[in-house]
């Protein structure tokens, strides 16, 4: 069965580094695209970018190129999203969602990573 | 890249049907047929209903349709039941990246 397992909530204050992940069981975890997608409160869905575990091929949105690192480590089937110093605009649920290929939609999600960041 | 424009709200009784527009432009709607539909009820993660454009992924009921022309895609419910009430989300491939539509909630009244 094909899982994606995402890290649990977290509390930051502004200013402070995260790294949340993704570890993905059931299926070759390096042949598929890892994709994160935001969602702040009450507001929409946004691509954040996608990485391929199997070279480390990693594409930014526009909006957040710069803003966060996408990273996968193949050898624990675990993909990762992180920020140097977050800011409260990043309070947001999190997912992650494996993709067949960087044009495909995702066929399976994460259950979501909340992440809050208040002072 | 700018999301993909929804109307925000949408609604129909049960048993009828309702219509969701989702307008990009040349480089992502119009430029490929890889635009699919996700339902997302409050608090759980999206799923996915149409992908590339008219296809159903297993276990989606073919009351869901999707099409598209030109720069204008759209998803269909029809045989509205109340489960169906929920946000919907379009999303198409722009090249090097995928970018989501604004989001449309609609309610089965």
């Amino acid at each position: 069965e094909v899982q994606l397992v995402q890290s649990g909530a977290e509390v930051k204050k502004p200013g402070e580094s995260l790294k949340i992940s993704c570890k993905g069981s059931g299926y070759s975890f390096s042949n598929y695209w890892i994709g994160w997608v935001r969602q702040m409160p009450g507001e929409g869905l946004e691509w954040m970018g996608i990485i391929y575990p199997g070279n480390s091929e990693t594409r930014y949105s526009p909006s957040v190129q710069g803003q966060v690192i996408i990273s996968a480590d193949k050898s624990i089937s675990t993909a990762y999203l992180q920020w140097s110093s977050l800011k409260a605009s990043d309070t947001a649920m999190y997912y992650c969602a494996r993709k067949v290929g960087a044009s495909y939609p995702p066929d399976f999600w994460g259950q979501g990573s909340p992440v809050t960041v208040s002072s | 890249q700018s999301a993909l424009t929804q109307p925000p709200s949408a609604s129909g009784s049960p048993g009828q049907s309702v219509t969701i527009s989702c307008t990009g432009t040349s480089s992502d709607v119009g430029g490929y047929n890889y635009v699919s539909w996700y339902q997302q009820h409050p608090g759980k993660a999206p799923k996915l209903m149409i992908y590339e454009v008219n296809k159903r992924p297993s276990g989606v009921p073919d009351r869901f349709s999707g099409s598209k022309s030109g720069n204008t895609a759209s998803l269909t419910v029809s045989g509205l039941q109340a489960e169906d009430e929920a946000d919907y989300y379009c999303s198409s491939y722009a090249g090097r990246n995928s970018v989501f539509g604004t989001g449309t909630k609609v309610t089965v009244l």
